[in-house]
Parts: C-alpha cells; structure tokens; sequence
C-alpha cells in the first residue's frame, strides 16, 4: 500500500514570499491533516479535513496560511507571505474513519521549509 | 498549560538498559492515547496504542494512569535500532484530531 506522499520535500524561501505544499493521502483515506512540527517540538494541527470538508481549522493563521482539499483526495496548503516563525515542517497525515475507535494517523515524509 | 506535556530529554542510556518516558495530559475527556516514534529527519510512526488495562509489545510496555492522567512508556533492553524520539499523544472524547507531546529523545549508546 503506497503512503503519504507530500511534496517538495525541501523548500527556501525569502520572507514576504509565497509558497505551496501538496498532499496525496493513502487511497481510501477519508481524513487528512495539515501539522506544523516547529525543530524540537511535537507535530500542532493546522488543518483538519473530512472529504473535501473542513473539520478544524482553529489553529490555522488564516490571515497568511489557506488550504483546500478540492475534490476530496490531494490537499494544498499555502502560505502567504511567509514569515521567519513558518520555517518548520509541514507534515500531512490521513486516517480511515470507517474503523470505530482506530486514530492511527500515517504521515508523509514532510515538506521542509526554511524562511530566510 | 499544554494539552500533553513530557521531559524532552535526551535520556542517553546504554545498550540494555531498561528506560521509561512519563507523560501527562491536561484534560480529563482524553480517550485514546498513543506513543509515536519519531527518527531524526522522518515522519512520526504509532508505536503503540495505550489501553487501561496497559499493554505489552515485545520490549515494550505502556501503561494509563486515569486518576493521575499520567502515561508511560518502559523500553526494556535497549537497542540501538531504539534511538529515536517518543511522542506521547492524547485523542479528546469524540474528536478525531491528536494533540502532541514535544517528544522525548532518547539516544542509546554502544
């Protein structure tokens, strides 16, 4: 079964600038997650989507970041402009929800950003 | 106060040693709780899911304290392979959204 597979995996950027990650979830999978894992912290959830709908997005800077999950499969998350304090991990992570109970979350291998 | 909280570490510990790694969490409508393990560089993947009664996986055991909201992990003779950071991670009652630990590193030495 293929994972999480996100892209780039490394990005530099000058603040002030733009920038887009992609996500494509495990098939069948019908929740996916945006975190932001800061170096020497635990994964924070930005986004939650179930289908193309959004579950949460209460920690979501919405003045500078966005994301969609248009068709309910890949997701974008987008940050403009970026700012030094972004310069962290963006990890995308799904689930099932057809198993009551399960909340095992399968990540990607993350998107590395470094705001300069 | 953070939803979950752990000693960040670095525990060093030599091969065969026998480490653990306590966690709490803040709110007492957690149901589900979970250590992932994370390698430098790499994704977090589950460890293993924590139940009441505690649970085993070959070196590894993790138990639930619900009257203290208190988790913990026991590696038993460590092995290289083991270095790593452990997050420990709490689900809310009817919420499908986990909340982190910073994680606890732990480096185990030849």
């Amino acid at each position: 079964e293929a994972g999480v597979a996100q892209s780039p995996r490394y990005k530099i950027i000058e603040k002030r600038q733009s920038v887009a990650f992609w996500c494509n979830p495990i098939s069948g999978h019908a929740t996916l997650y945006w975190y932001q894992q800061i170096l020497g912290q635990g994964p924070k959830l930005l986004i939650q989507f179930q289908n193309n709908g959004v579950v949460d997005d209460s920690q979501l800077p919405k003045d500078r970041f966005s994301a969609e999950r248009l068709k309910g499969v890949d997701s974008t998350l987008k940050i403009q402009p970026a700012k030094l304090e972004d310069s962290a991990v963006y990890l995308c992570a799904s689930s099932p929800i057809d198993r009551v109970g399960s909340y095992e979350q399968y990540f990607g291998p993350g998107t590395r950003l470094t705001v300069t | 106060r953070k939803e979950v909280e752990q000693d960040p570490g670095p525990f060093n510990v030599p091969e065969g040693a026998t480490v653990a790694f306590n966690c709490t969490y803040s709110n007492s409508a957690s149901q589900s709780f979970f250590w992932y393990r994370q390698d430098c560089r790499k994704e977090p993947k589950l460890l293993m899911s924590v139940y009441s009664s505690g649970n085993e996986d070959g070196r590894f055991t993790a138990q639930l304290n619900r009257a203290s909201q208190y988790i913990s992990l026991l590696i038993r003779d460590s092995k290289l392979s083991d270095s790593a950071t452990y997050l420990c991670v709490v689900n809310m009652r009817g919420a499908n959204n986990l909340f982190f630990g910073t994680g606890t590193r732990l480096t185990v030495i030849p």
